[in-house]
């Protein structure tokens, strides 16, 4: 069974430009979340999505945002990059149903904001 | 406020020595789940073992063991004889059911280094 998988794998952007990140859910998964993991503030909750609505949020400014498609694959977009956006993105796939279930992640992507 | 902390930053050892990493967590849900996951240097965080709030018993799965106790809030993970393959960084995780279960909250990672 293919894991979760990223794209791009790393990014190079300028500040003020925008930028979109993918991710394929392992194949009967529904739910995706996104967090963004950097040095300084560890891996923090970005937003989850199920069934292609958002489900939960976290705390980030609106320039981050996301979205998901009928077949689970899912976008996260950040608009007007800054420095501090540089971080390594990374989604996770799970079931999404009402019991818990293990989440496993893909490989991130590497975003460099100039 | 912090629901996960991971007090221990980096941990050195010699290979076949054990290793325990610490996970002190808080929440007000009666039900929850605690993860840890490691992390490599190539990033990709790696699911090791999931435990529910109902569930207090310690289990041993292969070279890995967690001592998980509701009484002190703690979800202690144990590597046993270490090798250098285990060097990463370990991520304790709480998901709770009053939030989506889908959101993770990390602890701040254990570097572990496990030197031949």
């Amino acid at each position: 069974k293919a894991g979760v998988t990223q794209t791009p794998r790393y990014l190079i952007k300028t500040r003020g430009q925008q930028v979109t990140l993918s991710c394929s859910p392992i194949s009967g998964h529904r739910s995706v979340s996104w967090y963004q993991q950097t040095p300084g503030q560890g891996l923090q909750f970005l937003f989850e999505y199920f069934s292609e609505t958002q489900r939960n949020k976290g705390n980030f400014p609106g320039r981050f945002s996301g979205r998901q498609f009928s077949n689970s694959r899912s976008e996260m977009n950040v608009s007007t990059l800054e420095l501090g956006d540089s971080a390594l993105y990374l989604c996770a796939s799970g079931k999404g149903g009402k019991n818990q279930e293990t989440q496993y992640f893909g490989p991130g992507t590497r975003l460099l904001v100039l | 406020a912090q629901k996960v902390t991971q007090a221990q930053t980096e941990i050195s050892v010699v290979e076949k020595e054990d290793v325990t990493l610490d996970c002190v967590y808080e929440t007000r849900d009666t039900t929850y789940y605690l993860f840890w996951y490691k992390q490599p240097p190539s990033g990709e965080l790696v699911f090791l073992i999931r435990r529910n709030s109902f569930d207090e018993q310690n289990e041993i799965s292969g070279r890995y063991s967690w001592n998980f106790q509701k009484s002190t809030s703690s979800f202690n993970f144990t590597i046993t004889a270490s090798q250098v393959v285990d060097s990463a960084v370990y991520f304790c995780a709480l998901s709770e059911e009053t939030d989506s279960w889908g959101k993770f909250q990390f602890g701040a990672g254990t570097q572990v280094v496990v030197t031949p």
